[in-house]
């Protein structure tokens, strides 16, 4: 039972243009999701977070947007660079489970072209 | 500034034998994680420590177990191998906040 899911398994943009991320949970008891970059050969390395009690949080070219009641939440990337390609990883705490755990989702490659 | 280090990069073992993956962080950080990331898998918790000799479960912790003597460490041990273990396994630790949480280069486990 996958309760965090990104369904796009890779997504490609133009150098400049706008990334879209995406990311789907199932456990409304989520109440913090988390985004990080993972490159080849090295660990996950953390990006953006949202607590569940905004819908927006924005840190220089990255923007999150959470829709609790869509259950999905989204990483913008303006402008993006080439050297944002890498493995993206949406990330969730809580869940009813242990406040000590985050679920992460499968992963979406981006690829920037320059 | 090291952050977190695990060692080896990479090891192959075959069935049934057993073997540690070290794991350091010089951040005083009170909570560490171990993670493996298999193909088109999002990384899944092993076990975690929220402090020097204080350790639990996570998702699949099935044939690895760990011990916190000291803050920095947090070695994983594998007990007896199977090709199942193939995997990338990746330690953690942060302070407090989840944002703080930082992830070693990782160790690329094959078992024959």
């Amino acid at each position: 039972d996958q309760q965090v899911k990104q369904n796009s398994p890779s997504l490609s943009v133009q150098e400049g243009r706008i990334s879209i991320l995406n990311c789907d949970y199932t456990n409304s008891m989520f109440d913090y999701f988390l985004w990080y970059k993972k490159y080849p050969a090295e660990g996950p390395t953390f990006l953006i977070s949202i607590s569940s009690i905004k819908d927006k949080n924005e840190d220089g070219r990255f923007t999150v947007f959470l829709n609790k009641s869509a259950k999905h939440l989204s990483l913008h990337i303006v402008p993006s660079q080439p050297g944002d390609s890498a493995v993206y990883f949406c990330a969730a705490k809580g869940g009813g489970g242990s406040n000590y755990k985050l679920t992460f989702g499968k992963g979406t490659l981006l690829t920037v072209n320059p | 500034n090291a952050g977190v280090t695990q060692t080896p990069k990479f090891q192959v073992l075959k069935t049934g034998q057993s073997m540690t993956l070290q794991c350091a962080q010089d951040m005083n950080h009170e909570y560490m994680s171990w993670y493996r990331q298999d193909p088109g898998m999002g990384l899944r918790l092993i076990h975690y420590s929220v402090g020097a000799g204080i350790t639990d479960q996570g998702e699949v912790p099935n044939g690895y177990n760990v011990s916190r003597s000291t803050t920095e460490d947090f070695p994983l041990r594998l007990l007896s191998a199977a090709p199942s273990q193939t995997s990338v396994y990746f330690c953690a630790s942060r302070q407090g906040a989840w944002e703080t949480q930082y992830f070693g280069p990782g160790t690329r486990l094959l078992v024959l």
